[in-house]
């Protein structure tokens, strides 16, 4: 199992509609998980933290799951401009705590 | 500066050549990691330093890879002998500590070899 695996998408939604990505990870000792957004040919941005009781930032929820090792994110009323490669990122330790990408998930929204 | 600098945004090599990448982190950051995202793939991690520790190099995918920081700040990256498997962007990070904070990256390096 990779330490951090998503679903690459693309999901392909409507403006207005409702999408949820989840990300499970392999590392039941990480304590700190972050969702960051990429734009194409951009560096990656943080997007929100996420906290064991759950964040809410706006349209955007983020929620763990430590039972079934998945961290999730909900964005409601897509806007147009929230077309980008989402990224989960667990701290997995080796020597030491590494911030671990995932691969991304893509979303387009469409008209 | 405000931000994490890279120098320089783009680089074209010849095969075999060698390369030498540059990061300047957030001022007062500890923590300097150097990732590399290949077209279409998700970000693979290479080195990782902090503070006046040893790095962890664990990442690094041959002995062609090296990378220094100097006086806890600016770090390079160095490619040897490189290869076209080697064209990716290198995007470094810092952050104020290790592992649970948000870390702040670069616009990265284009490397294309030819």
């Amino acid at each position: 199992r990779k330490e951090v695996e998503q679903d690459p998408g693309p999901f392909n939604v409507p403006e207005g509609a409702t999408v949820a990505f989840n990300c499970t990870y392999s590392n039941s000792a990480s304590q700190s998980f972050f969702w960051y957004r990429q734009d194409c040919r951009k560096e990656p941005k943080l997007l929100m933290s996420v906290y064991s009781s759950g964040n809410e930032d706006g349209r955007f929820t983020a929620q763990l799951n430590r039972a079934s090792q998945y961290i999730s994110l909900l964005i409601r009323d897509s806007k147009l401009s929230d077309s980008a490669t989402y990224l989960c990122v667990v701290p997995i330790k080796g020597g030491s705590y590494i911030p671990t990408f995932g691969r991304g998930t893509s979303l387009i929204v469409h008209p | 500066g405000a931000g994490v600098s890279q120098s320089p945004s783009n680089k074209v090599t010849e095969k075999g050549k060698d390369v030498e990448l540059r990061c300047d982190p957030i001022s007062g950051h500890t923590a300097l990691y150097w990732y590399r995202q290949s077209l279409g793939q998700g970000l693979e991690f290479l080195i990782y330093f902090q503070g006046n520790s040893a790095p962890d190099k664990s990442g690094l995918p041959s002995d062609r890879f090296s990378a220094e920081r100097t006086g806890g700040s600016v770090s390079t990256l160095t490619i040897q002998r490189t290869q076209q498997e080697d064209s990716a962007v290198y995007l470094c990070a810092s952050s104020a500590q290790t592992g649970g904070t948000e870390a702040f990256f670069g616009q990265g390096t284009r490397l294309t070899v030819v």
